[in-house]
């Protein structure tokens, strides 16, 4: 299985919601992110969880909160969002041993819009 | 100025011909990778390189470490080839997020 799967694949939320993005593999990887993708530009580093433990946090706002309950799960919990953080929000995985790079498998992502 | 620069930014085939898309980067790198984004937003790797060249099927990677620069080639192109090309940079090894270029909007026509 070389399947990373996100839900939900479309979300709409107001201003004052609370809501959640969920990535899921089941590769054994022990690396998984988080990037945004605003239209028609390169997606952006937010998270990095390697081992189940934030390692990397590129200054994202308080308001995206990471969450990696086991080493197969990847959550993004979202509260308090401004229209600008619409985007395509995109989950990834790969191996974590230091020293060696790894491949990346990408999400389908979640398009995200705040109203 | 990004890390990581591509061209050409939009290009424009028709069937058949051979493609190439550049990749330069200014720092330094544990891979460069190439990756391909169809319209809707999936993201597929095709090529992790550290040195030297990479071939799947119709599409060839290379990177020059010393002159910090990478090109994606794809030969025989077909329109189910057209999408998005993006290179991108591993900075360390291990769980290290990927920076990356602007991507190429690469059309083929029929």
């Amino acid at each position: 299985d070389t399947e990373v799967t996100q839900t939900p694949k479309h979300l709409v939320m107001g201003m004052t919601n609370k809501k959640s993005l969920k990535c899921e593999q089941h590769m054994g990887h022990r690396a998984m992110y988080w990037y945004k993708q605003k239209a028609k530009k390169p997606p952006e580093l937010m998270f990095v969880y390697s081992y189940e433990k934030l390692s990397i946090n590129e200054s994202v706002p308080s308001r995206f909160s990471p969450e990696c309950p086991n080493s197969s799960l990847l959550n993004l919990h979202l509260h308090a969002l401004q229209p600008e953080d619409s985007a395509l929000y995109l989950c990834a995985s790969s191996g974590a041993g230091t020293g060696f790079p790894y491949e990346q498998y990408f999400g389908p992502g979640t398009r995200l819009t705040v109203t | 100025k990004n890390e990581v620069e591509q061209s050409p930014q939009n290009l424009t085939a028709q069937e058949g011909e051979f493609i190439t898309i550049n990749c330069s980067y200014s720092v330094g790198i544990s891979a460069l990778h190439w990756l391909q984004q169809h319209p809707g937003g999936g993201i597929v790797s095709l090529f992790m390189l550290s040195s030297g060249k990479k071939k799947h099927g119709r599409l060839i990677a290379t990177i020059n470490i010393q002159e910090k620069h990478s090109s994606l080639h794809i030969t025989a192109s077909h329109p189910r080839d057209s999408a998005v090309y993006i290179c991108a940079r591993g900075l360390g090894g291990g769980a290290d997020g990927l920076t990356f270029g602007k991507g190429t909007h690469l059309i083929i026509q029929p």
